[in-house]
């Protein structure tokens, strides 16, 4: 059980074009999802927190405009990545925790989407 | 002060040699602890919680000091398959759903 799933797992776009990556909660229902990137030889960094029927919550530097997100439905989150640059290129990961989880919250992660722009 | 912070890597170790991790959070309000496992250009996955009475899930052992806020890792008789990048977790805070804070990860190398 707890499986997440993304979407996709690779894209390669032009500098200019959106792209967006879907996160789905296979086998639970998720009121939170988080979306990480993960730059070459980095850490995981949090962007920011989606809550189903709500607006997500971003992290200081993180630009909402640009890196747009849906929680549509307790098992979907949309990141849209708008007017893509090369410098978005990175390795974008969601995650979502199981609510019978409470505060004890291990979370699971989808596969990633590695995005280039070019 | 870095929220989670980990030993620098790499460390290099040979088959069947024992290693430890070790590291510290600065949000004395977390309440969950992870050891997980990133292996290159996939998605992390969990190696183990840490409690505060530690525990051992065959050779992985960890070990949390609330007072210290200390988190440690511990792999016995090394194996090739070892080979990793191995993330410290906390949690943000101690509110249901708080996201996760990632160290930046050891990086291990077994070698035969």
């Amino acid at each position: 059980g707890a499986v997440v799933s993304q979407h996709p797992s690779w894209v390669i776009c032009k500098s200019g074009t959106s792209v967006k990556i879907e996160c789905r909660s296979l086998d639970f229902q998720a009121t939170t999802m988080f979306w990480y990137r993960q730059f070459p030889k980095q850490s995981l960094m949090l962007m920011a927190t989606s809550n189903e029927g709500s607006k997500a919550t971003y992290e200081q530097g993180v630009e909402k405009d640009k890196f747009l997100i849906n929680h549509a439905s307790l098992t979907l989150s949309t990141l849209t990545v708008t007017s893509a640059h090369p410098e978005d290129s990175s390795f974008y990961i969601c995650s979502a925790t199981p609510p019978s989880k409470g505060i004890y919250n291990e979370q699971f992660f989808g596969p990633g989407t590695r995005l280039t722009v070019l | 002060r870095k929220e989670v912070e980990q030993d620098p890597g790499p460390f290099n170790v040979p088959e069947g040699a024992t290693v430890a991790f070790n590291c510290t959070y600065s949000n004395s309000a977390s309440q969950s602890f992870f050891w997980y496992r990133q292996d290159c250009r996939k998605e992390p996955k969990l190696l183990m919680s840490v409690y505060s009475s530690g525990n051992e899930d065959g050779r992985f052992t960890a070990q949390l000091n609330r007072a210290s806020q200390y988190i440690s890792l511990l792999i016995r008789d090394s194996k090739l398959s070892d080979s990793a990048t191995y993330l410290c977790v906390v949690n943000g805070g101690d509110q249901a759903g708080t996201a996760l804070i990632f160290g930046k990860g050891t990086t291990l190398s077994v070698s035969s």
